[in-house]
């Protein structure tokens, strides 16, 4: 069974503040990492796909990192805006594998 | 574009009664999942598909089946129903893995409850 652990599990945070989250994965056979964005209601959408060790991607004020190498990747969003609140999952996917492995998500919620 | 439609958005069932999710999408990507999402769990796999005719069990397979006869549709079968898979379920589908940089693309989610 392949452990895909996201922390904190919630986080409040005021608007303007500046947050990360943590995603650990296995790090043997690794092939990608993803990071979605879910507002309530609504459907999982993709924030980045990462691949390569040392990869960082960024879109507006969110970024992530990857380690490969232990296993971990940070997304990071810089001045929180209340439109940011959303629960954030990142899924590992294996070599040799059609399998997309969800953690179980970190809850943001900014407040004005 | 339509991407991945699923139906029923919402579904109630006796403990005991077989139903069918239907999963669709128009984007012609090999790979479809389907997923269920309950409170502190986020999205558990429970089978997915690479292609036409191949199928595969994922983490939370009991219960359900899944058959892949044409490359736009993955429908997910309960064969008995019970109080424990009341979830949100959750149809995804992506373009070839091979493409490192492919995401996936979710359905609008079906709300069923077994009671």
């Amino acid at each position: 069974i392949l452990n895909v652990e996201q922390s904190p599990q919630s986080l409040h945070v005021q608007e303007g503040d500046s947050t990360n989250f943590t995603c650990s994965f296995p790090s043997s056979n690794f092939y990608a990492l993803h990071w979605y964005r879910w507002e309530t209601a609504k459907s999982p959408e993709a924030l980045f796909v990462m691949t390569l060790n040392g990869d960082e991607k960024k879109k507006g004020r969110i970024s992530a990192t990857l380690n490969t190498k232990e296993g971990y990747s940070y997304l990071y969003i810089k001045g929180s805006q209340p439109e940011d609140s959303a629960t954030y999952l990142c899924a590992f996917m294996g070599s040799n594998t059609g399998k997309l492995i969800f953690g179980q998500g970190t809850t943001l919620q900014v407040k004005p | 574009n339509a991407g991945v439609t699923q139906t029923p958005k919402f579904q109630v069932l006796k403990t005991g009664q077989s139903m069918t999710l239907q999963c669709a999408q128009d984007m012609n990507h090999e790979y479809m999942s389907w997923y269920r999402q309950d409170p502190g769990m986020g999205l558990r796999l429970i089978h997915y598909s690479v292609g036409a005719g191949i199928t595969d069990q994922g983490e939370v397979p009991n219960g359900y089946n899944v058959s892949r006869s044409t490359t736009e549709d993955f429908p997910l079968r309960l064969l008995s129903a019970a109080p424990s898979q009341t979830s949100v379920y959750f149809c995804a589908s992506s373009d070839n893995w091979g493409d490192l940089n492919t995401e996936a693309f979710f359905g609008q989610g079906t709300r069923l409850t077994v009671v």
